[in-house]
């Protein structure tokens, strides 16, 4: 299987930081890499797919890019509504696999 | 509006067998698109568990394959998730989703369902 390490586990930031979690696999998946974003007792909800296409209705503030191995998911001007958990995915071969999640708290 | 909701027995015994519904409205499951089952035990994180296509071709996580099976009904417009010898470790939040393929995102999900595997 493929595995999946993001970086940081959690963080504290202010609102209006800038906030990059990194996510790093096993192997090269080429950009079938996707971000999400869950809140407590949600499910999660689809972010940016393919790297860096931003899901209809995701504020622009999310951002991502990278390529192979290494990817980031970036939100520009953190908003007190980005508070919850960030979890990257790769599609590009079954089993499809997750990081571990990023805990982002609004300080 | 594309929707799911998962519906579980809430409760289960080890060594029994779990079974799970998503019903889908909003859209034909028998149209296109895949249909797939993932796992987040309670406080960690996301498991793939399986998909389904439109036609019926499942593909299986093979951690778990040889216990667990997908199934559809498109006169009901569910699908199902089906879980042997369940033990302690599949308790878990059980989640339906819709995927555009077998490499895409999960852009649709239900709600979720929470299984407790326990005596």
């Amino acid at each position: 299987d493929i595995q999946m390490t993001q970086s940081p586990s959690s963080l504290s930031a202010s609102v209006g930081d800038r906030v990059t979690i990194t996510c790093r696999a096993s192997q090269n998946i080429d950009n079938y890499l996707t971000w999400y974003q869950q809140k407590p007792g949600k499910a999660p909800k689809l972010l940016i797919y393919t790297t860096s296409n931003l899901q209809s209705g995701v504020p622009s503030r999310f951002s991502g890019s990278g390529s192979g191995t290494d990817f980031t998911l970036t939100i520009n001007s953190l908003q007190p509504e980005d508070f919850g958990a960030y979890f990257c995915q790769q599609t590009y071969i079954t089993p499809q696999t997750f990081g571990q999640g990023t805990k982002v708290e609004i300080k | 509006q594309v929707q799911l909701q998962e519906s579980g027995p809430g409760l289960v015994k080890p060594s029994e067998t779990l079974t799970v519904t998503c019903n889908v409205s909003g859209y034909s499951i028998s149209s296109g698109y895949y249909w797939g089952w993932l796992r987040q035990p309670p406080g960690k994180g996301l498991e793939w568990i399986g998909n389904i296509d439109h036609s019926g071709s499942t593909d299986y996580s093979p951690s778990l394959r040889g216990r667990v099976s997908i199934s559809l009904d498109p006169s009901e417009n569910q699908f199902y998730l089906k879980m042997t010898s369940v033990t302690a470790a599949d308790t878990a939040v059980y989640y339906c989703t819709r995927m555009p393929d077998s490499s895409g995102p999960s852009h649709y999900w239900g709600q979720g369902t929470l299984v407790t595997v326990s005596p």
